[in-house]
């Protein structure tokens, strides 16, 4: 069973960097069968794509993120990152890493728990 | 890139069917069969209902349902059942090689 969970500061300051890894168990990032994703949700809000990386490293991002997004993979760790500068209030969300299945379809079958980020200073 | 359109809420008695409908445009969901919905219960993280359109996950129960036309997709919902209380979102690949959601339906079992 793949298990995803993300872990990194609860609070950040406005202007800084936010940093959040995902670590991947039950399940090897290197296969290349999938996309791995970060999501977020503002609280009462809807979800929003932040962007996903392959195996390889490619990425692709949410292109109103993109200028301040980066997403990273370490195979060696069985682990992904997100790295968002220049944070705002309007950053505060629930943060979640997800796999996408890639070449079995397109949905993310595979979830973490979720982690709440507070930009606040 | 703009939000796919949901309504904001729908409802139904137990045992009734309800849609909810997601629309987007040539770009996103009218292009493409990669629409995926997920069901999202407070304070958990989403469960994916339906990929590339019409396709069941595994233990997925066989009363959801997707369906597309044109640039609307829609979920279908039969025997409702007080469980399916949840908010439920939409998702398409689009033309730019990225992601879009829905802005989400609050799901009422009356």
């Amino acid at each position: 069973q793949v298990q995803l969970q993300e872990s990194g500061p609860g609070l950040v300051k406005p202007s800084q960097t936010l940093s959040l890894t995902c670590t991947v168990s039950g399940g090897s990032i290197s296969s290349g069968d999938y996309y791995w994703s970060w999501i977020r949700q503002p609280p009462g809000k809807g979800l929003e794509w932040i962007g996903y990386i392959d195996h390889s490293g490619t990425t692709y991002y949410n292109p109103s993120l993109k200028s301040r997004v980066t997403i990273s993979v370490d195979t060696s760790k069985n682990q992904f990152s997100l790295k968002l500068t220049s944070v705002t209030a309007a950053d505060t969300a629930v943060y979640y890493c997800a796999r996408d299945q890639g070449r079995s379809g397109f949905g993310f079958d595979y979830w973490g728990q979720g982690t709440l980020v507070t930009v606040s200073s | 890139q703009s939000a796919l359109t949901q309504p904001a809420s729908v409802s139904g008695s137990p045992g009734q069917s309800i849609t909810i409908s997601c629309t987007g445009t040539s770009s996103d969901v009218g292009g493409y069969n990669y629409v995926s919905w997920y069901q999202q219960h407070p304070g958990k993280a989403p469960k994916l209902m339906i990929y590339d359109v019409s396709n069941r996950p595994s233990g997925v129960s066989s009363r959801f349902s997707g369906s597309q036309s044109g640039n609307t997709a829609s979920l279908t919902i039969s025997g409702l059942q007080a469980e399916d209380e949840a908010d439920y979102y939409c998702s398409s690949y689009t033309s730019s090689s990225s992601l879009v959601f829905g802005g989400g339906t609050k799901l009422t079992v009356l």
